[in-house]
């Protein structure tokens, strides 16, 4: 069984620019959650996609967006990127609605770079 | 402002001992907890799940503990190897939604 797979792995973006990361979720899994990862903040919910609408989201400007498709396929949109923004970027998916609600699995994130 | 701490934020130990990981949260009403590992740069792998209705869950050499009560839970170690090495971090959804929050993490180093 496939695991959860992230791409890009790397990315390196100018301020000012936009991105869009996307997450396959495991088959047949139709909640995907997306996180942002820095030594300064540790890791942050930033919200959860299931049945393509987005169930929850976290304390974060609406410069992060995200979508989720009919195939359960996730992306993730950053627009006019801050130094701040760089981060590792996780998605997880599961079973069922809530993220984290039960055992979630992980990729193994996009380490994105702002300059 | 729900939180989740972690004590300690770094242990370093030699194979063999058994360890002890404490998590604690601020909401008695936490839905659920639980606990993952993350090597350098890479994802989460999620270690064991318990439920607010459980006390407890094991996995081989780990198990892992929740009271609600006092807002703690556990990860025990038994006879840690060097491949045990990484970040474990705690997490659940507080506060009445389904919103995760993390604990910072304890970094862990078994040397041979």
């Amino acid at each position: 069984k496939a695991g959860v797979t992230q791409t890009p792995r790397y990315l390196i973006k100018t301020r000012g620019q936009q991105v869009t990361l996307s997450c396959s979720p495991i088959s047949g899994h139709r909640s995907v959650s997306w996180y942002q990862q820095t030594p300064g903040q540790g890791l942050q919910f930033l919200f959860e996609y299931f049945s393509e609408t987005q169930r929850n989201k976290g304390n974060f400007p609406g410069r992060f967006s995200g979508r989720q498709f009919s195939n359960s396929r996730s992306e993730m949109n950053v627009s006019t990127l801050e130094l701040g923004d760089s981060a590792l970027y996780l998605c997880a998916s599961s079973s069922s609605q809530g993220a984290l609600g039960t055992e979630a699995f992980f990729g193994q994130g996009t380490r994105l770079t702002v300059v | 402002k729900q939180e989740v701490t972690q004590i300690p934020a770094a242990l370093s130990v030699p194979e063999g001992e058994n360890l002890v990981l404490n998590c604690s949260f601020t909401d008695s009403a936490i839905y659920n907890l639980q606990w993952f590992r993350q090597d350098p740069g890479k994802g989460l792998t999620s270690l064991l799940l318990i439920q607010s209705s459980q006390r407890e869950q094991t996995s081989g050499r780990l198990n892992a503990s929740l009271d609600k009560s006092s807002g703690r839970s556990t990860l025990y170690i038994a006879a840690s190897q060097p491949g045990d090495s990484a970040t474990y971090l705690c997490a659940g959804p507080l506060g009445g939604s389904y919103i995760p929050t993390f604990g910072r993490g304890t970094s862990l180093i078994v040397h041979p």
